[in-house]
């Protein structure tokens, strides 16, 4: 059974703050996915992931294959960037989900 | 890419009655998804809707309960049936092409079962 662990569970941070979160996965994967999901309940995927790493704008993600770990760095944290961040792995036709970290960034 | 429209947005509804939840994509895709998250919960899949026949479902979702339907490569509906308190929840429609490695989600609907 393939664990998608994450975290921390609930992080809050000062405006301009560097932000990372981290997920786990137990299985091997073909992807690993990084989803923004704001209050409404709209879910934006971030990044797909299978190798190295990836940047858009102030958000960077990173994986390392051999030890089944990625990571999501926000930089210059705003306060726009509150939101719950999933990680998924990817499997061969569906997804497994971490529980979320849910971050604050306070002004 | 894909962009991804459901309707509604969002529900009240009373306990014993169904909803019908419709999924629009704007592009052919290859694989449809209905997911649910429950209040203060990650997502978990339903089913994967499957172009002209049942849909698959997954352990603990029974086609009774949440009847799927995808006539075409751009449509999906999933209604939630019999509806209890339990099944509050926010229901998301996903979509891929190809291997599935890219998942498009759409805004989901979040219903609420009085």
């Amino acid at each position: 059974k393939n664990e998608v662990e994450q975290s921390p569970q609930n992080l809050t941070a000062q405006e301009g703050e560097f932000i990372t979160i981290n997920c786990s996965y137990s299985v091997g994967i073909s992807a690993l996915h990084w989803l923004q999901q704001h209050p409404g309940g709209g879910i934006v995927s971030l990044f797909m992931l299978s190798s190295g790493k990836k940047k858009h704008g102030r958000l960077i993600a990173t994986i390392n294959i051999q030890e089944k770990h990625s990571s999501l760095h926000i930089t210059a944290s705003h306060p726009r960037d509150s939101a719950v961040y999933i990680c998924a792995d990817n499997g061969h036709n569906d997804m497994r989900f971490g529980a979320g970290t849910r971050l604050t960034v306070k002004p | 890419s894909a962009v991804i429209s459901q309707k509604p947005s969002r529900d009240i509804c009373q306990r014993g009655t169904s909803l019908t939840i419709q999924c629009q994509v704007d592009s052919q895709v290859t694989m449809m998804f209905w997911y649910r998250q429950q209040p203060g919960q990650s997502l978990t899949l339903i089913a994967t809707a499957n172009q002209g026949s049942e849909a698959t479902y997954e352990s603990g979702f029974v086609i009774d309960k949440f009847p799927i339907s995808r006539p075409n490569l751009t449509f999906s509906t999933l209604t939630v049936s019999n509806m209890s308190p339990e099944d509050s929840s926010i229901y998301l429609c996903s979509a891929a092409s190809g291997t599935g490695d890219t998942q498009y989600f759409g805004p989901g609907t979040r219903l609420t079962v009085l």
